[in-house]
C-alpha cells in the first residue's frame, strides 16, 4: 500500500456535524491529494498539497478544507457535513511532479 | 479543461484472450499518463506510468502505449486471467505533472 494509511476507514455522521479524515504516509513524499469517488462522476480532485502548509484547490473543493502541518499527514475537513458529501474518499501521494501516484485504501463516509 | 474518456465502459471476455482497453484525452499537452486497477471496495493499484516523452511501457502481461498527438492511450492485457477482473482507470497528468484527471474506467470481467 506504498505506506499510506487512511483513517477512519468507515464513518457515519449526521448532517451539520464537522468531520475530519486523516491521511498518513511513511514515504516522505512531497505531494498529497484528496479525491472523492462517486458513481457516475468517477474520481474528482478535492484539494492537494505540494509541501508543508502549501495547499491548493481541486475541482470540487467547496465545503472542504485541508491542512498539512507536517510532511506525513494531510487532513481533510468537512466543516458542516451534508448528504451530498456521502462518498468514498481517497488519499494519494507522489514523490515528485512527474512520478507515479499511489493511493490509500479509501474512507467510506455516509452523511445521514 | 482536460476531459478523459474510456471505451468500452464494460467488457467481458473468456479466459486466455488478449484484450485492449482504450483511453482518450482532449488536451494533448500532458505530462504523463498512469493506468490503475481497482478491485471492488478497494483502493487504486498503480499498473504503469508513461511519461509524455515515451511511446510505451511494459510490465509482465501488460503493455501501455501513448500517442499524445492523437490524444490516446491503450492498455493491452495478454492472456487474460480471471484475476484480471477489475475496473481499469487511466489518469492523465497535467499542471506540470502535479495533478491527475481520471477517466471513468472500464469494468473488465474475465470468465473462467
Amino acid at each position: 500500500d506504498a505506506g499510506i494509511t487512511q483513517s477512519p476507514r468507515h464513518k457515519v455522521t449526521e448532517t451539520g456535524t464537522p468531520v475530519t479524515l486523516r491521511c498518513h504516509q511513511t514515504e516522505n513524499h512531497r505531494y498529497m491529494y484528496w479525491y472523492r469517488q462517486d458513481p457516475g462522476h468517477g474520481l474528482r480532485l478535492i484539494h492537494y498539497s505540494y509541501g508543508v502548509k502549501d495547499t491548493d484547490k481541486g475541482e470540487v473543493s467547496d465545503g472542504y478544507s485541508v491542512s498539512r502541518s507536517k510532511t506525513e499527514d494531510f487532513l481533510l475537513t468537512l466543516e458542516s457535513a451534508t448528504s451530498s458529501q456521502t462518498s468514498v474518499y481517497f488519499c494519494a501521494i507522489k514523490g515528485q511532479q512527474n512520478t507515479e501516484a499511489f493511493f490509500g485504501q479509501g474512507t467510506r463516509l455516509t452523511v445521514v | 479543461k482536460q476531459e478523459v474518456t474510456q471505451i468500452p465502459a464494460a467488457l467481458s471476455v473468456p479466459e486466455g484472450e488478449n484484450l485492449v482497453l482504450n483511453c482518450s484525452f482532449t488536451d494533448s499537452a500532458i505530462y504523463n499518463l498512469q493506468w490503475f486497477r481497482q478491485d471492488p471496495g478497494k483502493g487504486l493499484t498503480s499498473l504503469l506510468l508513461i511519461q509524455s516523452s515515451q511511446r510505451e511501457q511494459t510490465s509482465g502481461r501488460l503493455n501501455a502505449s501513448l500517442d499524445k498527438s492523437s490524444g490516446r492511450s491503450t492498455l493491452y492485457i495478454a492472456a487474460s486471467q480471471p484475476g484480471d477482473s477489475a475496473t481499469y482507470l487511466c489518469a492523465v497528468g497535467d499542471n506540470y505533472g502535479q495533478n491527475f484527471v481520471f477517466g471513468p474506467g472500464t469494468r473488465l470481467s474475465v470468465l473462467p
